[in-house]
């Protein structure tokens, strides 16, 4: 069974760091792309990072750019996601996934909140 | 960037009765490949989202088959052919063609 538990999520404010974290079993982690969505408070679905196998690809949405750091350690099946400068329209529920041309499993998510 | 826009945003629906949804894309999704990645995913009350639907039409592991996709494009459709009360919830699209992928705003099924 696929599982991922992220972790990492707290309250924070402006300017502030996070660094979130997704374990991973149940799959052949080194072998798949993995993605962080996130959901502001009665928001839709937003896809923020995604990086390959390997972690030499990575992609970013735009307004995370040079803020947002995705990372991942295959020995540890680990996902990482740095976000530094972080703003109030940044708080949301973040998601890992298991990415296989979208993302095809889903943790549970981890809250971050940006406010003074 | 490819924008995705769903219709209706809100649907109420009766039990046993069927549900379309409908998502057009700003820009086609068939990629160099010749694959078209479109998917469907549900996120229930209080729940994390799933993938029901990936490549327009390919039902996702364990998703029931009274759940459809079908399209091409810049069209596409989710349709649901009897609702049951465990379908209310948010459905979204999502394209996967190419960088930034993007989801539809959301529409959201409930019971008459």
């Amino acid at each position: 069974e696929v599982q991922l538990v992220e972790s990492g999520g707290g309250s924070v404010p402006p300017g502030g760091s996070l660094r979130l974290s997704c374990g991973a079993s149940g799959f052949t982690f080194r072998n798949s792309w993995m993605t962080w969505v996130r959901q502001a408070p009665g928001r839709g679905l937003e896809l923020v990072s995604i990086i390959n196998q390997d972690g030499s690809d990575k992609y970013y949405v735009d307004s995370v750019r040079g803020r947002f750091t995705i990372s991942r350690d295959n020995a540890k099946n680990s996902l990482y996601l740095q976000m530094n400068s972080l703003r109030a329209e940044d708080t949301a529920v973040y998601y890992c996934a298991k990415d296989s041309w979208g993302p095809e499993y889903w943790g549970q998510g981890t809250l971050v909140t940006v406010s003074s | 960037d490819v924008v995705m826009t769903q219709s209706p945003l809100s649907l109420p629906v009766t039990l046993g009765q069927p549900a379309s949804i409908s998502c057009r894309s700003s820009q086609s999704l068939v990629h160099s490949d010749g694959n078209t990645y479109l998917n469907w995913f549900q996120q229930r009350p209080g729940q994390s989202p799933r993938r029901l639907i990936y490549k327009i039409s390919n039902r996702g592991s364990g998703v029931p088959d009274r759940f459809s996709g079908s399209g091409s494009g810049t069209d596409f459709t989710l349709r649901i052919s009897r609702v049951e009360a465990e379908d209310v919830g948010v459905y979204y699209c999502m394209q996967a063609t190419q960088w930034p992928r993007a989801f539809g705003q959301g529409t959201k099924v409930e019971i008459k």
